[in-house]
């Protein structure tokens, strides 16, 4: 069975930076093929792609976000680490840490929880 | 930056035919995935590839794609289907989401 789960900060304040953990069961990021990524929605609104971590150690950032973001992971842990820097109110919402299928045409196939984070002074 | 445009929002009567239409340019060179979103939960994955359906996902889901359209359509809709369905595609190597549609079931 595929898990994933993030855990992370559920306020900051502006200016602050986000440090978003991934943890995930039932998949290897090393296997041929697996990804992980990260989506995000602010209240009410549509998802928001985020960031691609591969099997490879490839890394892709949404493009208008990039500055701000950095994606890791610790493949003898399982987990991906997401840093998002200077954050700010807009970036309140929930963040969704996510499987990605090379195979599938990387669809993103396994959804984890989300965590709600708030940006706030 | 390449768009997906969605309508915001349909009502469909229960066991008829709800169709979700994704527009963007030259959409069929792409592959499309659709996901749904019930209230206070995870998207879920219900097409991938443009047609294809992850295992569990109901045989009344189905979707395609030409042109600059693509479609999801869910055939003999049930009040379980009632949620937000969100298209998505990859556009080199970003990932693009439509805006969503509301799928009522009144």
């Amino acid at each position: 069975q595929v898990t994933l789960r993030e855990s992370g900060p559920a306020l900051l304040k502006p200016a602050q930076t986000l440090t978003l953990t991934c943890s995930f069961s039932g998949f290897s990021l090393t296997t041929n093929g697996m990804c992980v990524s990260l989506v995000r929605q602010s209240p009410g609104k549509a998802l928001e792609w985020l960031a691609r971590i591969d099997w490879d150690d490839d890394k892709k950032y949404n493009t208008s976000l990039r500055t701000r973001l950095s994606i890791s992971r610790d493949t003898s842990k399982n987990q991906v680490v997401l840093r998002m820097t200077n954050m700010d109110p807009l970036d309140t919402g929930t963040y969704y840490c996510v499987r990605t299928r090379q195979d599938y045409s990387y669809a993103l196939d396994v959804w984890g929880q989300g965590t709600t984070v708030t940006v706030s002074s | 930056s390449y768009e997906l445009t969605q309508p915001p929002s349909l009502s469909v009567s229960p066991g008829q035919t709800a169709s979700i239409n994704c527009s963007g340019k030259n959409l069929g060179d792409k592959y499309v995935c659709w996901y749904q979103q019930k209230p206070g939960q995870s998207p879920v994955l219900v097409v991938y590839q443009d047609s294809k359906r992850p295992s569990g996902v109901p045989e009344r889901f189905s979707g395609s794609n030409s042109g600059n359209t693509a479609t999801l359509t869910i055939g003999g809709t049930q009040a379980v289907d009632e949620a937000d369905y969100y298209c998505q595609v990859w556009d080199s190597t970003t990932a693009i989401f439509g805006g969503g549609t509301r799928l009522a079931v009144l």
